[in-house]
């Protein structure tokens, strides 16, 4: 069964500095692989998606990420963070293997914190 | 284009009473979805629907009752509620393209306090 580990339950930075949420996974097929964004009291919203194309993928509002087949991880980062990213953050997987109905398992989600 | 859209937005029961939670997605999409979220534990999905007048259990659907008569529509009920599902509970929808996978649009939520 497929599985996502988000290993920073809070990650704190300054305005400015670069950000670095961490994400591995488990799956015993091909995974597609989503970063999803939360602000507070709002829905989830797609930040961006793997799907087997290229590995480095960028997304909305500068975010990027790398799937490392090798090392089972999808680190999303930032190289400037700003006051608006403040909010929960999602990896999630989807097993590609199934005929129709995609099963998406979310991690525990890390928040980000952004001083000034 | 409203997107995914969930009614109401908050609610207080009582144990042992009932309600319907609606979602509603303007977007043509054939799969919906009904997910809970917990401090601590991302998303469950509760239950799920691929099209029009089918549903199917997720991974926590006990005390949980859906329906999708309308394509647009897919409603949550909750028939006793318990304490225990104190939630936010977020609707979801994707179109259907094969093995691709396409992205899930959530809506805003609806926070759930039962007493």
């Amino acid at each position: 069964a497929q599985s996502v580990t988000q290993l920073d339950s809070h990650v704190s930075v300054s305005e400015g500095t670069p950000v670095l949420l961490r994400c591995n996974y488990s799956s015993s097929y091909s995974p597609s692989l989503f970063w999803y964004v939360q602000h507070p009291n709002k829905g989830l919203q797609l930040l961006l998606k793997y799907t087997s194309a290229a590995t480095l993928v960028k997304g909305i509002n500068g975010f990027e990420a790398e799937f490392k087949k090798s090392e089972t991880s999808f680190h999303l980062t930032k190289p400037s963070a700003h006051m608006s990213d403040a909010a929960e953050y999602f990896c999630v997987v989807s097993d590609k293997k199934d005929t129709g109905f995609q099963k998406l398992v979310f991690g525990t989600g890390t928040r980000l914190l952004v001083s000034p | 284009n409203a997107g995914v859209t969930q009614t109401p937005k908050f609610r207080v029961l009582k144990t042992g009473q009932s309600m319907t939670l609606l979602c509603a997605q303007d977007m043509n999409h054939e799969y919906m979805y009904w997910y809970r979220q917990d401090p601590g534990m991302g998303l469950r999905l509760i239950h799920y629907s691929v099209g029009e007048g089918t549903t199917a259990k997720g991974e926590v659907p006990d005390g949980y009752n859906v329906s999708r008569l309308k394509k647009q529509n897919f409603l949550l009920g909750l028939e006793s509620a318990a304490p225990s599902q104190t939630s936010v509970y977020f609707c979801a929808s994707r179109k259907w393209e094969g093995l691709i996978q396409e992205t899930q649009y959530f809506g805003p939520g609806t926070r759930l306090l039962v007493l």
